[in-house]
């Protein structure tokens, strides 16, 4: 079974407004990626947080990291009609550095 | 600078027959991945590799092989394809952060898979 669940499954904000979307998982982490999909792209990487890690910002991106509740949050602050696409987190756990997504957000900005 | 590539990107089946997925990357990247997308359930793991000559299973293997001869490559084999594997499929590669063991990866643009 995947690692990450996402929620919502699907969110539509206008531009200008801030965008957040959650993952939860099961199992302990070394650390919570979070990947941004166009459609009919491939996957590129947006940011990672570390388990000893609680925030970490990137341009207009916050993600927090709760282990304790095993959730990641992913706050897009800003938006712009660019944003639109899917979202998903990755988990890296264990020795073998394999990464296991979740099921995604999509995040449509309406201009 | 090439990245990650994946031939073909499109390719129609039919039940019973084989074919071979190729993902080349030029990083010189250590890691490579094989997921499968499908609609509502994201991207899930087939087989990963943590260097040449190794390959390992992920969460949803069966009906595929995977070989990693040389290190900039990992093919992906469908030995009888069934309706069920119509799905779109990425490779990926990463590397270890130096002195971390935190990895980002790298993703072709898919391949996709129809098969009738």
């Amino acid at each position: 079974s995947q690692q990450g669940e996402e929620d919502p499954q699907a969110l539509s904000i206008q531009e200008g407004e801030n965008a957040t979307m959650n993952c939860s998982y099961k199992t302990s982490i070394n650390n919570l990626q979070w990947y941004r999909q166009n459609s009919g792209r491939g996957l590129v990487h947006l940011i990672l947080i570390r388990s000893n890690e609680r925030e970490k910002h990137s341009g207009r991106l916050r993600v927090t990291l709760d282990t304790s509740k095993k959730s990641s949050s992913l706050l897009i602050t800003a938006s712009r009609a660019a944003d639109t696409a899917s979202y998903f987190c990755a988990t890296e756990s264990g020795a073998t550095n394999k990464l296991i997504f979740g099921t995604g957000t999509l995040l449509a900005v309406q201009p | 600078n090439a990245g990650v590539t994946q031939t073909p990107k499109f390719r129609v089946l039919k039940t019973g027959q084989s074919m071979t997925l190729l993902c080349a990357q030029d990083m010189n990247h250590e890691y490579m991945y094989w997921y499968r997308q499908d609609p509502g359930m994201g991207l899930r793991l087939i087989h990963y590799s943590v260097g040449e000559g190794t390959t390992a299973k992920g969460e949803v293997p069966d009906g595929y092989n995977v070989s990693r001869l040389k290190k900039q490559n990992f093919l992906l084999g469908l030995e009888s394809a069934a309706p069920s594997q119509t799905s779109v499929y990425f490779c990926a590669s990463s590397y270890l952060f130096p002195g971390r063991r935190d990895t980002e990866a790298f993703f072709g643009q898919g391949t996709r898979l129809t098969v009738v």
